[in-house]
């Protein structure tokens, strides 16, 4: 059964500052990983999506890594803004068209 | 064009109530699949639909069922209500079973 973990659950970072989400999961036999942002009781925005055979997205100031191999993912967001305060979500497809697993989440404060 | 919309947007049930939440899926889309977040928690598959059947299923109970239309739309019902399924429940809707989902603001469910 597919697990994702999502580290750290919580993080607090000043204006400015560039930073990364880190998130893993335990089966490796993906066939996408995509990056979400949820604002509080509100859906979900998807930021970034990154196919099985790809390395890297980059979208703006948002950049997403893919190790496969290793099961782990990364998030940077460089420059932070306030506006970037949300709670950050990783999801894989195992197949296409199957279900998406998610991680509980990395819940942003960019403090002005 | 409208996104994915869902209603209500809030909803007050007491213990062993059944309830109906409902999505309209984005313009174009034909599949639709529901997810179930718990307050802290990444979003949990509840089941997905297309051309008006349940195609998936994740671990949720007989008490949940869903239906789609063949306009495309779908409900979520949830009968005997538990103070457990209190959560956001989100709408996702694709344009076929393997495409990008595109998610709803939820409806935010409280079983008091």
């Amino acid at each position: 059964k597919q697990e994702v973990t999502q580290i750290p659950a919580a993080l607090s970072v000043p204006e400015g500052e560039n930073l990364v989400l880190n998130c893993s999961f335990t089966d490796s036999a993906i066939y996408n990983l995509q990056w979400f942002r949820q604002d509080p009781g509100k859906g979900l925005t998807s930021l970034l999506l990154i196919q099985s055979s790809q390395r890297e997205q980059t979208s703006g100031r948002l950049n997403a890594s893919l190790d496969k191999s290793s099961g782990r993912s990364t998030l940077y967001i460089a420059a932070s803004q306030p506006g970037d305060s949300a709670t950050y979500l990783c999801a894989v497809e195992e197949t296409s068209g199957s279900r998406l697993t998610f991680g509980e989440g990395t819940q942003l404060t960019v403090n002005p | 064009d409208a996104g994915v919309t869902q209603s209500p947007t809030h909803l007050i049930k007491t213990r062993g109530q059944q309830v109906t939440l409902r999505c309209s899926p984005k313009s174009g889309h034909d599949t639709v699949s529901w997810y179930q977040q718990a307050l802290g928690q990444g979003p949990q598959f509840i089941f997905q639909y297309y051309e008006e059947e349940e195609r998936q299923r994740g671990n949720f109970p007989d008490r949940f069922s869903g239906h789609q239309f063949p306009n495309y739309s779908s409900e979520l019902n949830v009968n005997a209500l538990l103070l457990g399924d209190s959560a956001l429940y989100l709408c996702a809707s694709s344009r076929s079973v393997n495409e990008k989902l595109f998610f709803g603001s939820g409806t935010q469910l409280s079983v008091l």
